[in-house]
């Protein structure tokens, strides 16, 4: 079993749509998640990370982790199109390094 | 503001060369890491330094080797390219985790990459 496993898409949804980006993982021990996002032709970029259970708001963007189903989400509220870009999910592996989904595409419409 | 330095953006090299990737961050981390991405696969992670001259194997070492001599260049070097080392290589800096206080990476500031092609 994959320890992160996330839907590639691609997600395609107009412009103010609410947008959820969803991941699982395997390791109950997990316990510090993080959101990268990674526009076309660079380098991921750090946008959100919660430790254990909760939510945690940064804006229009809420990290959401569920550690009852191992399950880690990522709400966009009133998507733009500069949100168009790769979502990755990622989960701290011992203290050492980090374990990325597959990542997630998704294209905001105008 | 932040900055990891990838030395190429694109490269093609022949089946067999001696590959170097070369990267520079100056933000004075002392954690440095070398990414490959892949369709299908994601992010996996091929080498890491915490240190000056310290190295530690990823997920995926095999046919890569490090080299860190500075602070703030990490290099990694393909001995001998093969075709299935085409992949966009990614560079990384981090500071120490303000979660553990060890050397760690949940935030990772990354170069933007370098699409190496094996012919």
């Amino acid at each position: 079993q994959k320890e992160v496993e996330q839907d590639p898409g691609p997600l395609s949804v107009p412009e103010g749509a609410i947008v959820s980006l969803n991941c699982t993982y395997s390791n109950s021990a997990f316990q510090y998640f993080m959101w990268y996002r990674q526009y076309s032709r660079k380098g991921p970029e750090l946008l959100m990370y919660t430790y254990s259970s909760g939510n945690k708001e940064d804006g229009r963007f809420t990290a959401q982790v569920d550690k009852s189903s191992k399950y880690i989400s990522l709400f966009i509220r009133d998507s733009q199109p500069s949100d168009s870009a790769t979502y990755l999910c990622a989960t701290l592996r011992g203290s050492e390094k980090l374990v990325f989904g597959k990542g997630t595409k998704l294209t905001v419409n105008p | 503001d932040v900055k990891v330095t990838q030395s190429s953006r694109y490269l093609v090299k022949r089946t067999g060369e001696k590959v170097f990737l070369e990267c520079v961050q100056d933000m004075d981390h002392e954690n440095m890491f070398w990414y490959r991405q892949d369709p299908g696969l994601g992010l996996r992670l091929i080498y890491f330094s915490y240190d000056v001259k310290m190295k530690e194997k990823g997920d995926i070492p095999e046919g890569y080797s490090v080299s860190r001599e500075k602070k703030e260049r990490f290099s990694l070097i393909l001995e001998s390219a093969s075709t299935n080392q085409t992949s966009m290589y990614l560079c990384a800096s981090s500071p120490p985790s303000q979660f553990t206080g060890f050397a760690t990476n949940e935030k990772l500031f990354f170069g933007s990459g370098t699409q190496l092609s094996v012919l």
